[in-house]
């Protein structure tokens, strides 16, 4: 079982739509959680990170976390095409230990 | 402070050859993290310094890597006896152990490693 696990799609969505991305992680000791954005040829973006049990918004993004379910998504509100992009979900276990799921590519329709 | 720097940002070279980089993490950080990242894949964590003192190093890793940051601040990594294989997109990040955004890792352009 890969640590962190995420759908490599394509998701597409239709512009304007909410878009999902869902991500699951195996270490139950897991502390914080994050969600970066991949351009293609691009370094990844940090847009959200989450710490606690529940929902996080900024703008028109929403992280969720249920530690009990080990399962951290991102909600993209009012998506544009230029959400296209790789999101790569992270996990942070103990002091230096960053693990990343394979990504999500999105496709916002226009 | 603009941000994580990287240095070159692309690198061609040939089969056996060594290659540097250089990384500039942002100034109030003191980890420091190296990455290499291959097509379809997340980074993957190559080893993490904390202030100058390298504290993990990837099993993952061969002898023929070797990462310093001598004065806690900007960070190198060479690689010895270039093989194809290692051609990737080779990132570095940094992060606080403090602060309001402590543990938020922020990554640098990257340097796009191309071995012919």
């Amino acid at each position: 079982q890969k640590e962190v696990e995420q759908n490599s799609g394509p998701l597409s969505v239709p512009e304007g739509a909410i878009a999902s991305l869902n991500c699951t992680y195996s270490d139950r000791v897991s502390q914080s959680f994050f969600w970066y954005r991949q351009y293609s040829g691009k370094s990844p973006e940090l847009i959200m990170s989450i710490y606690s049990n529940g929902d996080k918004e900024d703008g028109r993004f929403t992280a969720q976390l249920n530690k009990a379910s080990q399962y951290v998504s991102l909600l993209i509100r009012d998506s544009q095409p230029s959400d296209s992009a790789t999101y790569l979900c992270a996990v942070h276990s103990g002091t230096y230990k960053y693990i990343f799921g394979t990504g999500t590519r999105l496709k916002v329709l226009a | 402070d603009t941000g994580v720097s990287q240095d070159p940002r692309h690198k061609i070279t040939k089969r056996g050859q060594n290659v540097t980089f250089r990384c500039d993490p942002i100034s109030e950080h003191n980890r420091l993290y190296w990455y290499r990242q291959t097509l379809g894949q997340g980074p993957e964590f190559l080893t993490y310094f904390q202030n100058e003192a390298q504290l993990e190093k990837s099993r993952l890793l061969s002898d023929r890597f070797s990462a310093e940051r001598p004065k806690g601040s900007f960070s190198t990594l060479e690689i010895q006896r270039t093989e194809q294989g290692d051609s990737a997109m080779y990132l570095c990040a940094s992060s606080s152990s403090s602060g309001n955004s402590y543990n938020e890792q922020f990554f640098g352009p990257g340097t796009r490693l191309t071995v012919l």
